[in-house]
């Protein structure tokens, strides 16, 4: 079954413990990308990846760190999280950014 | 001002009325996205375009490419059509961002 697989689900944890989130897809996709989703703000870019070892800053990249070692991983790492970071983060992969997005089930962290 | 607006923000109708959402873009697209959200939170891509029109099932997306307007049209609507519906704008200044707008909550009533 074609999907994109995010972990954990939900996170809760403290300030400045770093924490990785992980997104696999296997449908062979060249872009990925990591989105946050806040009232009010709606769904904002963070990074994106066209392919491996190429990605790029989105609109909210600050505190983020991405890596494209394998087409079909594509982790977003927060060194030291902050309460503002403290969201609905989902993943997504696609052939290129042009074209239907497939989402994961998305990711809610707290930080404390 | 948000590159991607998008209105109503919330939009309240009864079973089978016609439903219609707007998007409207400042930036140079190459494509236009519309997703759906139901309340789980799950995101399902409904259309992907970047000139005329699109149709599936009930739901029908069409894009004016000169006025950068969008709408998605829902006919009969009916109660599971409930959900926020989300534009997004992929850009073609040579990168490969996408911009959303803050998305459309709609609610079909019985």
């Amino acid at each position: 079954e074609a999907q994109v697989t995010q972990n954990p689900r939900y996170l809760i944890t403290v300030t400045g413990k770093k924490l990785t989130v992980t997104c696999s897809q296997n449908m062979n996709h060249e872009y990925m990308s990591w989105y946050r989703q806040d009232p009010g703000l709606g769904l904002r870019q963070i990074y994106y990846s066209m392919n491996v070892e190429v990605t790029d800053k989105g609109d909210v990249p600050e505190g983020y760190k991405v890596s494209r070692k394998e087409k079909r991983n594509f982790p977003l790492i927060l060194e030291s999280p902050s309460p503002n970071q403290t969201s609905l983060y989902f993943c997504a992969s696609s052939k290129r950014a042009w074209q239907p997005q497939h989402f994961g089930d998305g990711t809610r962290l707290s930080i404390l | 001002k948000n590159e991607v607006e998008q209105s109503p923000q919330n939009l309240t109708a009864q079973e089978g009325e016609f439903i219609t959402i707007n998007c409207s873009y400042s930036v140079g697209i190459s494509a236009l996205h519309w997703l759906q959200q139901h309340p789980g939170g799950g995101i399902v891509s409904l259309f992907m375009l970047s000139s005329g029109k699109k149709k599936h099932g009930r739901l029908i997306a069409t894009i004016n490419i000169q006025e950068k307007h969008s709408s998605l049209h829902i006919t009969a609507s009916h109660p599971r059509d409930s959900a926020v519906y989300i534009c997004a704008a992929s850009s073609n200044f040579g990168n490969e961002k996408l911009t959303f707008g803050t998305g459309t909550r709609l609610t079909i009533i019985p």
